[in-house]
């Protein structure tokens, strides 16, 4: 089992739909989660970060934790053209809680169709 | 407030050679991960220095090598090039906390 496992996809969506990627992780004890959104040809680039249970908004980006279950969520509203990338999950395990070594999925490709 | 800076960004070596890359953070971030993307594998985390010390270590074998100075830069060597190390290599600087800024990257061709 992989530590963090992500649906490679692709999600293809028509703008202004929401866009819905999940992440699920194997090691119970991890505390910080970030979702990075990474175009090609480019580096990832961090959008979001959440450390508790719920949801947490920023703008039009929802992350969802639900430690119980193991999963992490993050919601895309309003899509548009300009979100269609590769979005990737990372986790700090437990046995490196806040430091700087994540562990990454294999990241969602997001196709945002005009 | 400037970013985090690879140099070089482009790098054509032939097998057996060894080669450095560099990495400057944040200013302030005392933490430097390295990471290696390949098409097959993704994001895969190399080592992280905070303080000048290693303090996480992935699974790559010895040939990667990393360092960091008093001033925070950091540098990653691959001795014995394989074709198989042919990626993009991120560095990503944090303060130590988790979240992780990347660098543009270095994407190292092996012939």
């Amino acid at each position: 089992q992989k530590e963090v496992e992500q649906n490679s996809g692709p999600l293809s969506v028509p703008e202004g739909a929401i866009a819905s990627l999940n992440c699920t992780y194997s090691d119970r004890g991890s505390q910080s989660f970030f979702w990075y959104r990474q175009y090609s040809g480019k580096s990832p680039e961090l959008i979001m970060s959440i450390y508790s249970n719920g949801d947490k908004e920023d703008g039009r980006f929802t992350a969802q934790l639900n430690k119980a279950s193991q999963y992490v969520s993050l919601l895309i509203r309003d899509s548009q053209p300009s979100d269609s990338a590769t979005y990737l999950c990372a986790v700090n395990l437990a046995g490196s809680s806040n430091t700087g070594k994540l562990i990454f999925g294999q990241g969602t490709t997001l196709q945002v169709k005009p | 407030k400037a970013g985090v800076t690879q140099t070089p960004r482009y790098l054509i070596k032939t097998r057996g050679q060894q080669v450095t890359l560099s990495c400057s953070p944040i200013s302030g971030h005392r933490s430097v991960s390295w990471y290696q993307q390949t098409p097959g594998q993704g994001l895969q985390f190399l080592f992280e220095y905070f303080s000048e010390t290693q303090r996480n270590k992935g699974n790559f074998p010895g040939r990667f090598s990393g360092r960091q100075f008093s001033n925070s830069r950091s540098e990653m060597n691959v001795s014995t090039l394989e074709l198989g190390d042919s990626a993009l290599y991120l560095c990503a600087s944090s303060r130590g906390t988790g979240e992780a800024f990347f660098g543009q990257g270095t994407r190292l061709t092996v012939v």
